[in-house]
């Protein structure tokens, strides 16, 4: 069973800073890994996906790499801004057994950007 | 516009009387899923659809069903609402269940079952 942890748990900088959110899965057997965004209470937006061959995904500020044999990936936000306070979470889409096509989440990453 | 759109946003509703929840994608996908997202337990799947006709449980199915009877919706029912179910609900649909697929997330539905 697919197990993804987050880690640190929450994170609080000031505005400007140079951050790396990252998130560990237990099986390897994976298609892709997509890190999302969700705010209070609301949705989750789709920040990035990485395909199971690639090792690194850009967006803008945003940058996430896959190291997959060893179950690692990480989010790298640049230039922190206050609008970026958010949960990060991060989920893996089993590639076989009992997690075949299911997303696993971690628990999250809570993010303050201070002004 | 690609959605996935859920309603209600917010259900009030009592202990026993059955409700629905509407989710639909206007992405012709075939894979579709509910989660729901208690604090401290994260995002679990409850069931899933692989396309028309086909579903099955995911990791929490217990006191849900589904229905996929066209390809865009996919309801989830709740047919006796117990207070542990109150909970943030969210629907999702990928284009299929394996590779180069992105999952959209529907805005979510809060319920409270009192």
């Amino acid at each position: 069973k697919q197990e993804v942890t987050q880690i640190p748990a929450a994170l609080s900088v000031p505005e400007g800073e140079n951050l790396v959110l990252n998130c560990s899965f237990t099986d390897s057997a994976i298609y892709n890994l997509q890190w999302f965004r969700q705010d209070p209470g609301k949705g989750l937006t789709s920040l990035l996906l990485i395909q199971s061959s690639q090792r690194e995904q850009t967006s803008g500020r945003l940058n996430a790499s896959l190291d997959k044999s060893s179950g690692r990936s990480t989010l790298y936000i640049a230039a922190s801004q206050p609008g970026d306070s958010a949960t990060y979470l991060c989920a893996p889409r089993g590639g076989g057994g009992t997690s075949y096509g299911k997303l696993t989440f971690g628990q999250g990453t809570i993010l303050t950007v201070h002004p | 516009e690609a959605q996935v759109t859920q309603n209600p946003r917010y259900l009030i509703t009592v202990t026993g009387k059955k409700l629905t929840v509407t989710c639909s994608q206007n992405m012709n996908h075939e894979y579709m899923s509910w989660y729901r997202q208690d604090p401290g337990l994260g995002l679990r799947q409850i069931y899933y659809s692989m396309n028309v006709e086909v579903t099955d449980k995911g990791d929490v199915p217990e006191g849900y069903k589904v229905s996929r009877k066209e390809k865009r919706n996919f309801p989830l029912i709740l047919e006796s609402p117990s207070p542990n179910q109150t909970s943030l609900y969210f629907c999702a649909s990928s284009l299929n269940r394996q590779g180069n697929t992105e999952a959209f997330f529907g805005q979510g539905t809060r319920l409270t079952v009192v």
